[in-house]
């Protein structure tokens, strides 16, 4: 299994503002994943991060408002940018490992709230 | 658009008893079912993958079953650490997103002691 970190675990933000949030895996993966979980919801893709390329948004997500970096093949970041209260939540990273069967992995997530 | 619904919502069990939690989907081709665990303020924790029409997975007191018109998750004779939410996603064969997961709200599992 993969062994992912986040940071930061937890921010308190102020509106208009950005916050970056890295993802760190303590081995080589392809594919790595940003997923957002609001309060009392299921979670739900934001993107898809490949090294190399660029990342795909999943519809309802834009680069602008979320920009991702792929910069090697084990770390990735996340920026929630111009922040509202409505991009209070918890961001997850995830990779997918193939091996004898294929998953994907959770980072421990960043909360976030936004005052 | 793919969808994943679990049933039921929340569940209360007594130490011991067993249950089954379900989860129903739509989707373009599935390439996955995934069942994960998650207790609060973690990130989901994976259990089981499963691909293929009459397949099942065990660990300890869970057992994951998929057929052609069932997908559920068994806990039997469950203890009070098995409490946490369960959560069901399914990867897609096709589309933008086809790796990325599609995820259920979960089922909010207590079991008392």
């Amino acid at each position: 299994s993969a062994v992912i970190s986040q940071k930061p675990s937890r921010d308190i933000c102020q509106r208009g503002t950005s916050l970056t949030i890295q993802c760190q895996v303590d081995s080589q993966v392809t594919m790595m994943f940003w997923y957002r979980q609001q309060p009392g919801q299921s979670l739900t893709l934001i993107a898809t991060a490949n090294q190399g390329s660029e990342a795909t948004y999943e519809s309802g997500f834009v680069i602008d408002k979320f920009p991702i970096s792929r910069p090697n093949l084990t770390f990735s970041t996340l920026t929630v940018s111009n922040m509202s209260p409505e991009d209070s939540s918890i961001y997850l990273c995830s990779v997918e490992a193939r091996g004898n069967q294929e998953t994907q992995y959770f980072g421990p997530g960043t909360r976030l709230l936004v005052l | 658009e793919d969808q994943v619904t679990q049933s039921p919502e929340a569940l209360r069990l007594q130490e011991g008893e067993s249950s089954s939690l379900n989860c129903s989907y739509t989707v373009s081709g599935l390439r996955g079912l995934f069942w994960y665990r998650q207790d609060p303020g973690k990130g989901p924790e994976f259990l089981f993958t499963l691909y293929s029409a009459g397949e099942e997975k065990e660990k300890e007191r869970l057992k994951a079953t998929l057929t052609k018109k069932e997908r559920f998750l068994h806990i039997t004779a469950p203890k009070p650490e098995d409490s946490a939410t369960y959560l069901c996603a399914v990867q897609a064969g096709s589309g933008g997103g086809a790796d990325g997961l599609t995820f259920g709200k979960g089922t909010h599992l207590i079991i008392q002691p």
